[in-house]
């Protein structure tokens, strides 16, 4: 069946690039999505890109998708204590487990 | 500009009772989508409904059904509650059918004693 998978956890210093990646298995969404999840809270839209697309940049967000390898990331750059959080990678309503993102000193 | 709302906030039941969530959806939406997320997990994604109907449906059990009203607003209700439907429920809203880009609420977080 469809599936989306993440990484569960990533961790990285304040300032640097974070990078998160997602597989999906069904090709037929004609949009992925990044959502944003802060503590006892809902999930936010971050970005999201059209599947004909390989690139889409949005001020620090930056999203690539390889179609071939049904392979996606969200590289978040300048990373700051505010982007700690989980971020789920989304093929329509198939949500992946979510990376939680914790940024150090 | 109000954006999806939920109610309520949190909600504590006992097993074998039924619930009721309530959404209200981002104003100019008419799609109305249910999640269940369980601690730890991705949002599972329980059923939609357009124009009154349920469109589509999750691998959930009947015990798990809805409403949308002639103003869009929703309802989920639970009946049988077990302790695993323990979980934040999150509305969505989205303008049209077949449209992906969605709109969350913040969310009921529901606890099964």
């Amino acid at each position: 069946g469809e599936d989306v998978e993440q990484s569960l956890f990533l961790s990285v210093r304040e300032g640097d690039s974070s990078v998160i990646n997602c597989t999906y298995t069904d090709s037929s969404s004609t949009y992925l999505y990044w959502y944003k999840q802060e503590p006892g809270a809902g999930l936010q839209l971050l970005t999201y890109i059209f599947s004909n697309m390989d690139m889409k940049q949005d001020q620090r967000l930056t999203v690539l998708l390889n179609k071939k390898d049904k392979h996606l990331s969200l590289r978040i750059a300048d990373t700051q204590t505010g982007d700690s959080a989980i971020y789920f990678c989304a093929e329509s309503i198939i949500f992946g487990k979510g990376t939680r993102l914790h940024i150090l000193p | 500009d109000a954006g999806v709302t939920q109610s309520p906030t949190h909600l504590i039941k006992t097993r074998g009772q039924q619930v009721t969530l309530r959404c209200s959806p981002k104003s100019g939406h008419d799609t109305v989508s249910w999640y269940q997320q369980a601690l730890g997990q991705g949002p599972q994604f329980i059923f939609q409904y357009y124009e009154e109907e349920e469109r589509q449906r999750g691998n959930f059990p009947d015990r798990f059904s809805g409403h949308q009203f002639p103003n869009y607003s929703s309802e989920l209700n639970v009946n049988a509650l077990l302790l695993g439907d323990s979980a934040l429920y999150l509305c969505a809203s989205s303008a049209g059918y077949l449209q992906d880009e969605q709109f969350f609420g913040p969310g009921t977080r529901l606890t099964v004693l």
